[in-house]
């Protein structure tokens, strides 16, 4: 079965630069979570999408933005990267909303491991 | 905060055992999931529990939810190495609160299963 696709899988960057990540969801979901997992902690919600509108706003820095598109493929723009943003970035996608959330199991993708050196 | 904490923080035990992990959390919610993740790897959805279900089966797992104590635990029967991983719960508040389905993440418990 199809999963949850996200590119790149590793990205290196230095202090201040930006960078962009990808996330398509699994065909025929509508909805799209980003979370942010540092070093021995638990993920941490960023932001969702539902319909390619944002749906909900978590603890995502100003210095984020994401969007989702016609094709519901999502992407995640980081700029001014600082060294506490090196984390695994994780996205999911659920048919929940849609469903009425009663149904919403999220399913993840592998993730990109962000360093900023 | 921290929506849901877990507990043990850490598990040991030997392949065959059962290993329970719990996890707690704060609000009122719509359902909870339970998450494997191997060591910096991706998040494995392994069960989701409904608000208005107490007891969920799936293989070796079993999943109980406790509304009124705000609590659920993971039960893995019969240990193998390969259930080595961190373990979460996390919940979804969706209709609380604006919540549209976000997911609160516990801490996770490291389950260790030796040979």
């Amino acid at each position: 079965a199809a999963g949850v696709i996200q590119s790149p899988r590793h990205l290196i960057k230095e202090k201040r630069e930006t960078a962009t990540l990808k996330c398509y969801p699994i065909p025929r979901h509508d909805t799209v979570y980003w979370y942010q997992q540092g070093p021995g902690q638990d993920p941490q919600f960023l932001i969702s999408f539902y319909e390619k509108m944002q749906s909900d706003k978590g603890s995502i820095p100003d210095r984020f933005s994401a969007q989702q598109f016609s094709d519901y493929h999502s992407e995640l723009n980081m700029s001014s990267l600082e060294l506490g943003d090196s984390a695994l970035y994780f996205c999911a996608s659920s048919a929940g909303l849609a469903g009425g959330l009663l149904y919403n199991e999220q399913f993840f993708g592998p993730g990109t491991r962000l360093t900023v050196l | 905060s921290q929506q849901g904490e877990e507990d043990p923080q850490a598990l040991s035990i030997q392949e065959g055992e059962n290993a329970t992990m719990n996890c707690s959390y704060k609000t009122s919610i719509n359902n909870l999931q339970w998450y494997r993740q191997n060591s910096g790897r991706g998040l494995v959805h392994l069960i989701l529990i409904r608000s208005n279900e107490r007891e969920k089966h799936s293989g070796r797992l079993r999943v109980t939810l406790d509304t009124s104590k705000k609590s659920s635990s993971l039960l893995i029967t019969a240990s193998r190495a390969a259930d080595t991983a961190s373990y979460f719960c996390a919940t979804d508040k969706s209709g609380y609160g604006g919540s549209q389905g976000n997911l609160i993440f516990g801490k996770g418990t490291k389950l260790s299963v030796k040979p």
